[in-house]
């Protein structure tokens, strides 16, 4: 079964600084999408990559799919407080419906 | 503009009773699903529906747990005999068919005493 490693597990960063979360999967990656979850609430989502070398951007949130290494990247340009949270990949299989995680990346700014 | 909608927020209950939560969702999306989240941890696939037919089931979803989505709109989610286990969050996401992104609710969560 499809497994996604996320990394690093959790990130303090200076607000105004840039970072980066990757997502590595376990096999090819189909559909690759991007949620952020505030604490002890519900998945909002971001992003959704399917083609190999697409990228996309959110407003400071540029998400990348490297296909040949089974690989997306989550980069944020000058962190805001408003981007503390948990960010989490999900990946869904060939002709499979349901989204399989990451663990999530716990995300803190620091003022 | 409404979103998928989960009640209750919360729920604690002693260990053995029964609960059910209920989600609806994105009036036009067919497709809802049910996952559940443990602390630290990302969102397991328990279940889906696509109308009224539930389409999948994962393993995590014992003989305890069962899902309903009588027509088609919203879905129920009950857990008998509720075990310390069973604590979670239980999110509720749907989607439409093509684009199928799939579109999360606030979540239930549940705490077994």
């Amino acid at each position: 079964s499809q497994e996604l490693e996320q990394s690093p597990q959790s990130l303090i960063v200076q607000e105004g600084k840039n970072l980066t979360i990757n997502c590595t999967s376990s096999k090819t990656l189909y559909g690759l999408y991007w949620y952020k979850q505030k604490y002890g609430e519900g998945l909002i989502f971001l992003m959704m990559l399917q083609k190999g070398g697409e990228e996309k951007s959110h407003e400071k949130i540029t998400a990348k799919l490297d296909e040949k290494k089974q690989q997306s990247s989550l980069h944020i340009t000058a962190s805001q407080p408003s981007h503390a949270g948990i960010y989490l990949c999900g990946a869904d299989g060939q002709g499979a419906q349901k989204l399989v995680f990451g663990q999530g990346t716990r995300l803190t700014i620091n003022p | 503009d409404t979103g998928v909608s989960q009640d209750p927020r919360h729920k604690i209950t002693k260990r053995g009773q029964n609960v059910t939560f209920r989600c609806d969702p994105i009036s036009e999306h067919n497709r809802l699903y049910w996952y559940r989240q443990t602390l630290g941890q990302g969102p397991e696939f328990l279940t889906y529906f696509q109308n009224e037919a539930q389409l999948e089931k994962s393993r995590l979803l014992s003989d305890r747990f069962s899902a309903e989505r009588p027509k088609g709109s919203f879905s129920t989610l009950e857990i008998q005999r509720t075990e310390q286990g069973d604590s979670a969050m239980y999110l509720c996401a749907s989607s439409l068919v093509n684009p199928d992104t799939q579109y999360f609710g606030p979540g239930t969560r549940l705490t077994v005493l």
